[in-house]
């Protein structure tokens, strides 16, 4: 079945950077697109941006365009979001999801919380 | 990339049917059918209820359907039961390999 299964939870300073993944499993990696959409504590979804696996292509939306890079590992099915210069306000729950049927999402990673303390 | 708008909340009794709305621009919603809906659990990931306006995706019951006129989309929820207590949320092509939420509606199950 299909799994995407993202890595825990992580503590950083303001400043500093952070890199969430997310493992595929049950699907051939490569045929689909991997969206990251964030959910700060008590708020609404918000989509960041999306990485083609196969090619290496992203698009990120206008916010995120100049302090978040998504990568992808083909070798072991597994993309990756970094945020840098992290603020306060990047305290939110972050979401790998497969873009399974056009433009829409239809499996999602559990969740990375990562909360930004100083 | 303004957020699509989705009243704060909706409700009603078991049995009876809710509809959400979700009010984009010419240049989201109204520009494409590529309008999805999500449904949220406290703590737990969004679950694709809908995709393409008004295609349920295998497993998803049919009490769910989907709309659109102009730049709105609609979610309707038919034969409320008490699991269907969520936060909804659409979201949209919006061109140039781009997508928007909406702000999200906390349905109540009376």
């Amino acid at each position: 079945q299909v799994q995407l299964v993202q890595s825990e939870t992580e503590v950083k300073k303001p400043g500093a950077s952070v890199k969430v993944s997310c493992e595929a499993s049950g699907y051939t990696f490569t045929g689909y697109y991997l969206h990251w959409v964030r959910q700060a504590p008590g708020q609404g979804l918000e989509w960041m941006g999306w990485i083609n696996p196969n090619s290496g292509d992203t698009n990120y939306a206008p916010k995120f365009q100049d302090w978040v890079t998504m990568t992808s590992d083909t070798s072991i099915n597994t993309a990756y979001m970094e945020v840098r210069r992290l603020r306060s306000d990047d305290t939110a729950v972050y979401y790998c999801a497969r873009e399974g049927v056009k433009a829409a999402r239809d499996y999602w990673g559990q969740g990375t919380l990562v909360t930004v303390s100083s | 990339q303004s957020a699509l708008t989705q009243p704060p909340s909706a409700s009603g009794s078991p049995g009876q049917s809710v509809t959400i709305s979700c009010t984009g621009t010419s240049s989201d919603v109204g520009g494409y059918n590529y309008v999805s809906w999500y449904q949220q659990h406290p703590g737990k990931a969004p679950k694709l209820m809908i995709y393409e306006v008004t295609k349920r995706p295998s497993g998803v019951p049919d009490r769910f359907s989907g709309s659109k006129s102009g730049n709105t989309a609609s979610l309707t929820v038919s034969g409320l039961q008490a699991e269907d207590e969520a936060d909804y949320y659409c979201n949209s092509y919006a061109g140039s390999n781009n997508y928007v939420f909406g702000s999200g509606t906390k349905v109540t199950v009376l």
